[in-house]
């Protein structure tokens, strides 16, 4: 079965470092997405991505962040310069068609601890 | 503002019971709403879904109920498992379709 993977499971940062979260969304699948959950709250939408440009972003997805698809099979969230706030676990997903259409599908998440 | 919540934060429950989780939202516009299964250390995974124009949707054992004058929405597991055992969220999807807005979370607890 087709999943979304992500990589590193797990990633330790000092404060300042920049970051890069990387995803390799299904492969027929046009609609990207990172969201993120700090632990023990609900899950965040942060940026969706489409046709190699930013659809919709939230109010968390300032400037620090930024999303790249740098070919054809990843798409990567880069956080510039981490705060301890970051540390979230960051989930990306990705679907078919709009969301509203179509199942999105979530890959296992990526842990990130800034210290 | 709008959001997407629920009423219990726990909810635990006997093995071949049935399981009733709530969820409540604000946006009177929502016209889409999607339950999700978000296992330990796992992402979220696609349960059930329902549109606005529905009030009644079934699954393989799970149901989900829409009550638009009220703004609710419930998710009923039937026979409930050991395996259901997880956090479950609902969640809104905006009217353009690009951003899913999550509730707080349930955790369902089987007990055998």
């Amino acid at each position: 079965e087709p999943e979304v993977t992500q990589t590193p499971s797990h990633q330790v940062t000092q404060m300042g470092q920049e970051v890069i979260l990387r995803c390799v969304p299904i492969s027929n699948h046009l609609y990207f997405y990172w969201y993120r959950q700090i632990l023990g709250q609900k899950v965040e939408f942060l940026v969706s991505f489409y046709n190699n440009e930013i659809s919709e972003k939230s109010e968390i997805f300032d400037d620090q962040f930024s999303v790249e698809r740098p070919d054809g099979s990843n798409f990567t969230l880069k956080i510039r310069s981490t705060k301890l706030e970051d540390s979230a676990m960051y989930f990306c997903a990705s679907s078919e068609r709009s969301p509203v259409n179509t199942e999105a599908f979530f890959g296992q998440g990526t842990r990130l601890t800034v210290v | 503002g709008e959001s997407v919540g629920l009423h219990l934060p726990t909810l635990s429950v006997q093995e071949g019971d049935n399981s009733i989780i709530n969820c409540a939202y604000s946006n009177s516009a929502s016209d889409y709403f999607i339950w999700y299964k978000q296992e330990s250390g796992k992402g979220p995974q696609f349960i059930i879904d329902i549109r606005s124009n529905m009030d009644k949707r079934q699954g393989q054992r799970v149901t989900v109920l829409l009550n638009k004058t009220v703004k609710h929405l419930s998710l009923q597991i039937a026979a409930t498992q050991p395996g259901d055992s997880a956090v479950y969220f609902c969640a809104e999807i905006n009217s353009w379709g690009s951003r899913l807005t999550f509730g707080e979370g349930t955790q369902l607890t089987v007990n055998p």
